[in-house]
């Protein structure tokens, strides 16, 4: 299986746009994935398909994909969003995951 | 509802063996691809390893292929770890998730849903 790469970090404000990225060789044949886990509790899925939005997950979570890179969109921060975020993609081997990201509301 | 409930974690010396269980019920668990994922504390996630609905195919990560084994028994609706010469390294929170739909192409190798995880302490 290939590799993703996260930025370990992103910090923002309250009501201001997080921008977390995930890059990988793959992507451009690839979908990714996106999963938001808080202390002790099990992933949660945000994006499938590189930007579709599960039923329950709020509007402000969006997804989309540029060549090697996919992009997690959060907009309009809140206090709840800190979290751990962690991209996702598969091949026809397995599954891979990136090396997730603290998003740390200000 | 779809619920995924593990067990069978615990402290394990070096070397030892433990089989950890999936119990599956709210969906038709022949129907879908199986993945076993863990994450050691304070760390990233890892996946570990996935098998077909049928069983018939099966896929490890490289940290734990020739010592973990991968099984299913849709009868019993539950998903099997056989984990083998253990490593301290293999210390983790094991959680079992529904992955893709049998029937299902490219696009939906996710996983919508996930067990509450069990913990494995390899130590000596």
């Amino acid at each position: 299986s290939y590799e993703l790469t996260q930025p370990p970090s992103v910090s923002v404000s309250p009501g201001q746009t997080a921008r977390i990225t995930c890059s990988g060789d793959a992507l451009p044949k690839q979908y990714a994935y996106w999963y938001q886990q808080k202390p002790g509790q099990a992933p949660v899925l945000v994006i499938y398909k590189d930007s579709e939005r599960p039923s329950g997950i709020p509007e402000r979570f969006s997804g989309s994909s540029s060549g090697t890179t996919v992009t997690l969109t959060i907009s309009g921060v809140q206090a709840e969003d800190e979290a751990d975020y962690y991209c996702q993609s598969a091949d026809s081997s397995g599954r891979v995951f990136g090396g997730g990201t603290k998003l740390t509301v200000l | 509802q779809v619920q995924l409930v593990e067990s069978g974690g615990g402290l394990v010396k070096p070397g030892g063996s433990l089989r950890l269980s999936c119990a599956a019920s709210g969906f038709t668990f022949s129907d879908y691809y199986m993945s076993w994922i863990r994450q050691a504390p304070g760390k990233g996630l890892e996946w570990v390893s996935y098998i077909s609905s049928s069983g018939s195919t099966i896929y490890y990560a490289d940290s734990v292929k020739g010592r973990f084994t991968i099984s299913r028994d849709n009868a019993k609706n539950s998903l099997y770890l056989q984990m083998n010469s253990l490593r301290a390294e293999d210390t983790a929170v094991y959680y079992c998730a529904r992955d893709k739909p049998a029937a299902a192409g490219t696009g939906a190798e996710y996983f919508q849903h996930w067990g509450q995880g069990t913990l494995v302490t390899v130590s000596s």
